[in-house]
């Protein structure tokens, strides 16, 4: 079946301005996690929804940082004035039941603040 | 103090050698644990999950030491298609039961 899906897989935009990244999870998971991850180290929690409510923001760096998933299944991550340190990979992934489920992956935003 | 720690590594091994890597976590109530593999320019992808009692799956072996707090991967005869960077997961079971990532166990296995 399909998997998680991200768009757009590339992001190139300039220090100021505001994206959108999104993700498609898997028909059916009810949990759905943002990380962000940089060269040479693991993937940094930033938000987990259960289901349409956002369960736990607390990894989520500052107020720039917003994420939707307003009917339990799309969820869209929303950086606002992004600046060059928000330059990373941003990985979405969901699972069937949250954290005793294995996380199945998207191929990941490369997000690139010039 | 990290949720999960990991040696970051690198380990270069010969083929066929047998190499174990170890992560530490900072919850003792954690119960969800899990080793993730992950490919260069890839994303994570599950290897195996941990079980108290130990477990095995081919030439990789998974253990979790409660009482330590750490968990332990074990590759047997180590193939060139087993390099990669092996990411440590557990659950904090605080608050939303969300899964927490170490840094990555990077591995070259040389011909």
């Amino acid at each position: 079946g399909a998997g998680v899906s991200q768009t757009p897989s590339n992001k190139v935009t300039e220090k100021g301005k505001y994206v959108e990244l999104r993700c498609d999870p898997i028909s059916g998971h009810t949990a759905l996690y943002w990380y962000r991850q940089s060269l040479g180290q693991g993937p940094e929690f930033l938000i987990y929804f259960q289901g349409t409510g956002a369960a736990d923001d607390s990894g989520l760096p500052n107020d720039r940082f917003f994420a939707v998933r307003p009917e339990g299944s799309v969820s869209t991550l929303k950086i606002q004035r992004t600046e060059r340190g928000d330059s990373a990979v941003y990985l979405c992934a969901s699972s069937l039941r949250g954290a005793e489920s294995p996380l199945h992956f998207g191929n990941g935003t490369r997000l690139t603040v010039t | 103090r990290k949720e999960v720690e990991q040696d970051p590594g690198p380990f270069n091994v010969p083929e066929g050698a047998t190499v174990a890597f170890n992560c530490t976590y900072s919850n003792s109530a954690s119960q969800s644990f899990f080793w993730y593999r992950q490919d260069c320019r890839k994303e994570p992808k599950l290897l195996m999950s941990v079980y108290s009692s130990g477990n095995e799956d081919g030439r990789f072996t998974a253990q979790l030491n409660r009482a330590s707090q750490y968990i332990s991967l074990l590759i047997r005869d180590s193939k060139l298609s087993d390099s990669a960077t092996y990411l440590c997961v557990v659950n904090a079971p605080t608050g939303a039961n969300n899964l927490f990532f170490g840094t990555g166990t990077r591995l070259t296995v040389i011909p």
